[in-house]
């Protein structure tokens, strides 16, 4: 199976500052397609995951562009340009390249 | 609206079987994969079972394997997770979840149905 490994595992961030977090595969997330099956998800206390980014670096329908991801191979990063208050929670990277799909552990996002 | 309804859980006895429902609305359910997800408590997304949209392909997660089976009725647009000879570490949220073509990643996901397995 492919290990997912984020870090941090809790980020605090001072409201307005940026944050970033590290996910990185035991093996190349490259699928025989051509394509890269990284995806980052949000989850709000209480709330089911939400998907943000796919593919590495295309945000989904209504997610706020200070969302952004980058990597490739096995180095893939999470970006919030300007943290707000909403963005409180875990977030996951999950490769769907091989199965099983994994996920990392989580990063929890809290405010300073 | 894409929408994925999920049926209510409960709290089942060891060796118990349970089977809970994903009714889907707001998008072409028939052409779509779905899967399943679950996070037992306070812990991370663990990947369950994923069928393709005409039901010819299936994978599971091997802790689930032989024990849990995902189906489909594209009439209906619902998904379904038949869970048998359930154990304690079996307790979790399960959350059903559309796949996309063209996002291969889990776009939508439904709210969530809490199965506790104990004695």
């Amino acid at each position: 199976d492919i290990v997912m490994t984020q870090t941090p595992l809790s980020s605090p961030v001072t409201l307005g500052q940026p944050a970033s977090i590290s996910c990185t595969s035991s093996q190349s997330l490259v699928h025989s397609d051509g394509n890269t099956y990284l995806s980052w998800l949000q989850q709000r206390p209480g709330q089911p995951p939400r998907l943000l980014i796919y593919k590495i670096s295309n945000r989904f329908s209504g997610v706020p562009d200070r969302f952004s991801g980058r990597g490739a191979g096995t180095d893939f990063t999470l970006k919030i340009s300007r943290v707000e208050a909403e963005d409180v929670g875990i977030y996951y990277c999950m490769q769907a390249t091989q199965f099983p799909y994994t996920f990392g552990q989580g990063t929890k996002l809290e405010i300073k | 609206e894409v929408q994925l309804l999920q049926s209510g859980g409960g709290l089942l006895q060891p060796g118990g079987s349970l089977r809970v429902s994903c009714a889907a609305s707001g998008f072409s359910f028939s052409t779509s994969a779905m899967g399943w997800v679950r996070q037992a408590p306070g812990r991370g997304l663990e990947w369950v079972s994923i069928m393709s949209s005409s039901g010819d392909y299936i994978r599971y997660a091997d802790s689930v394997k032989g024990r849990f089976t995902i189906s489909r009725d594209n009439s209906r647009n619902t998904l379904y997770l038949q869970m048998n000879s359930l154990r304690a570490d079996d307790t979790a949220v399960y959350y059903c979840a559309k796949e996309s073509v063209i996002t291969t990643a889990f776009d939508y996901w439904g709210q969530g149905t809490l199965v506790t397995v104990s004695s």
